[in-house]
């Protein structure tokens, strides 16, 4: 079955300016999460989705957010762009499983550079 | 932000050799401690998991130990092979459906 995918992979976008980005989960996945990867930060936490709600949040000032679809479809949205916003942007989708790890399959993510 | 934390960023072994990466981790109420995998130009991936309640669990190639004592985690590669270089991550998943994911550390696999 196809994994999951994400658009655009690769963005540049100047400071001020807002970016959307989008991920389609597994098929049957219903949560969603995103993460940041940057060389000095690792992978940190941005938010999590289920049935079109956010039941996570990470520790991200409030221009970043996210929505779900009813599709399970997800987007996340960064406005006001800052330099520190370049990194690649990596979404993951797992079955819900109270009694298992809820193991991540991640796509290959969307690198945005911020001039 | 949050994070698990690694003590070595770099580990360089030689091919067929054993390979050991280490993980602290700091939330005693995590569930689950999962090893992911990930090679350039690639999302991490899926390599092994362990329930809080175990110490240890083998995989094919891989073993994952568990100190809850001394909140460390361990992930055990045998016989290293080139297709193992890449960075490996530590993750617990915490309050039921939040990844945390440490620092990585990378692994050379030298012919």
């Amino acid at each position: 079955k196809a994994g999951v995918t994400q658009t655009p992979r690769y963005l540049i976008k100047t400071r001020g300016q807002q970016v959307t980005l989008s991920c389609s989960p597994i098929s049957g996945h219903r949560s969603v999460s995103w993460y940041q990867q940057t060389p000095g930060q690792g992978l940190q936490f941005l938010f999590e989705y289920f049935s079109e709600t956010q039941r996570n949040k990470g520790n991200f000032p409030g221009r970043f957010s996210g929505r779900q679809f009813s599709n399970s479809r997800s987007e996340m949205n960064v406005s006001t762009l800052e330099l520190g916003d370049s990194a690649l942007y990596l979404c993951a989708s797992s079955l819900e499983s109270r009694s298992g790890a809820n193991v991540l399959t991640f796509g290959a993510g969307s690198r945005l550079t911020v001039l | 932000g949050e994070n698990v934390g690694l003590h070595l960023p770099t580990l360089s072994v030689q091919e067929g050799d054993n390979s050991i990466i280490n993980c602290a981790y700091s939330n005693s109420a995590s569930d689950y401690f999962i090893w992911y995998k990930q090679e350039s130009g690639k999302g991490p991936q899926f390599i092994i998991d362990i329930r809080s309640n175990m110490d240890k669990r083998q995989g094919q190639r891989v073993t994952v130990l568990l100190n809850k004592t001394v909140k460390h985690l361990s992930l055990q590669i045998a016989a290293t092979q080139p297709g193992d270089s890449a960075v490996y991550f530590c993750a617990e998943r915490v309050g039921g459906f939040k990844t945390i994911f440490g620092a990585g550390t990378r692994l050379f696999v030298k012919a």
